[in-house]
């Protein structure tokens, strides 16, 4: 049981690059969200989805785009990237708001 | 909406002292709640939830939560803290059929031998 995969684990991006995120569960669940952590502001939520065709976005969703094409997949697609979106993003996914969160390992951005 | 407010980003006990971090959020409806840990460098990990049974929850590695809907509050603690527990801890409020979990600013708890 791999839970919440996210690739890749690291990466570092030219400013006005694009790239995309990947995150893929294999626990069934219907939720899933994008998160990025910076220094002292907690975890932030960009964008997040309860089931395959249905996104909306978080608190920072400005630079970034998703799509859910299906139950298992979540990427996040940063579309001109910027220095102000170095971070550490993480994916997460639950069967149910009553549920908690499984989180993925993490993907550390660095844009130069 | 929702929101969490942790009160004290750095926090330092004693090895055998009660660990204690702070709370409180904001919710227009019941809330879930929930306390995560993260290691240095890894993802994080649920330590427990309250979904509107007990009011007293308990998590793993001895930790404990009450809710108080009086006050907003779901504090974490712990009555020994032992060398292991330092990481940062987060809170999270989550609402019914929202879609959505809000975190606070974390803590960062530091055990002094």
């Amino acid at each position: 049981n791999a839970g919440v995969t996210q690739t890749p684990k690291f990466q570092v991006l030219k400013t006005g690059q694009s790239m995309t995120l990947q995150c893929a569960q294999d626990m069934n669940h219907e939720y899933m969200s994008w998160y990025r952590q910076d220094p002292g502001m907690g975890l932030r939520l960009i964008h997040y989805s309860v089931g395959a065709g249905i996104t909306d976005q978080g608190e920072v969703p400005n630079g970034y785009n998703v799509s859910r094409s299906t139950t298992e997949d979540f990427p996040l697609r940063l579309l001109s990237a910027a220095p102000s979106q170095t971070s550490v993003y993480f994916c997460a996914s639950s069967y149910a708001d009553r549920g908690g969160y499984t989180f993925g390992s993490g993907t550390r951005l660095t844009v130069v | 909406a929702q929101s969490v407010t942790q009160l004290g980003s750095h926090v330092s006990v004693s090895e055998g002292a009660l660990v204690l971090l702070r709370c409180n959020y904001s919710s227009s409806v019941p809330p879930y709640l929930f306390w995560y840990v993260q290691y240095p460098n890894q993802g994080l990990q649920l330590l427990l939830k309250y979904t509107s049974a007990a009011t007293l929850v308990k998590g793993i590695n001895g930790f404990e939560a009450e809710f108080k809907k009086s006050e907003t509050s779901f504090h974490l603690t712990k009555p020994s803290a032992h060398m292991s527990d330092a990481a940062e801890y987060f809170c999270a409020v989550s609402a019914p059929q929202g879609g959505k979990l809000i975190f606070g600013q974390g803590t960062e708890l530091s055990v002094k031998p």
